[in-house]
């Protein structure tokens, strides 16, 4: 079974606050991804990391910000929240050539 | 031309039917073939990996790869209501590249 938790589960925020969404694993997975998903609708990949100190922007413009400083670590960072950053955000990781294992998921609602 | 393409159905099939759920994808260098499955409101689980041309199995699920059409199918035998979800084809050209996930196809299972 994998081992990867994000934190909070659930969010609901003000405008204008600063976020970060915590995400981790136990496996030393060298990949780790930020996925954002709409209910009903596909996934859209916002940020990726081969390794400690890499990071990259996905496919989907995001404000969001990520930091990579340990293996094990992959925070997601919104400086100013908006209500257009309501959505879920997925969390997950794979060695090289492996597949993914996703964490639970960050239900995010800005007010 | 999208890089991984599924049909977002809905697929309806009665319980005890085979369902099959295919996907096309667009580069030829992909090495890597997974599909996930994602009840509403929860985070996909994989539920096969295949890498070589042929089909693989494994219990009810059997996935099928055939790189010379550039598609990859999954099929589930003796569909039970429980596998009613969204089935997600994900493709990889390894190494330090991302996967590339399609929009999904929701099956329905009708007792």
């Amino acid at each position: 079974e994998a081992d990867i938790y994000q934190t909070p589960r659930y969010l609901v925020i003000g405008t204008g606050k600063k976020i970060t969404l915590e995400c981790s694993q136990t496996m030393g997975h060298d990949k780790m991804y930020w996925y954002q998903q709409d209910p009903g609708m596909e996934l859209h990949l916002i940020h990726y990391s081969y390794g400690v100190n890499s990071t990259e922007k996905g496919d989907l413009s995001s404000e969001s910000t990520v930091s990579r400083i340990r293996t094990e670590h992959f925070p997601l960072t919104l400086e100013s929240a908006r209500p257009s950053h309501t959505s879920q955000y997925l969390c997950a990781s794979s060695r090289i050539l492996d597949e993914q294992y996703f964490g639970p998921g960050t239900r995010l609602t800005v007010t | 031309q999208k890089e991984v393409e599924q049909n977002s159905g809905p697929l309806s099939v009665p319980e005890g039917a085979i369902a099959s759920l295919n996907c096309t994808y667009s580069d030829r260098g992909s090495q890597s073939f997974f599909w996930y499955r994602q009840y509403s409101g929860k985070s996909p689980e994989l539920i096969m990996f295949i890498y070589s041309n042929g089909d693989k199995e494994d219990g009810r699920f059997t996935a099928q790869l055939n790189k010379a059409s550039q598609y990859v199918s999954l099929l589930i035998r003796d569909s039970q209501p429980s596998d009613s979800a969204t089935y997600l084809c994900a493709v990889g050209t390894g190494g330090y590249q991302k996967v590339t996930f399609g929009t999904g196809t929701k099956l329905q299972v009708i007792p």
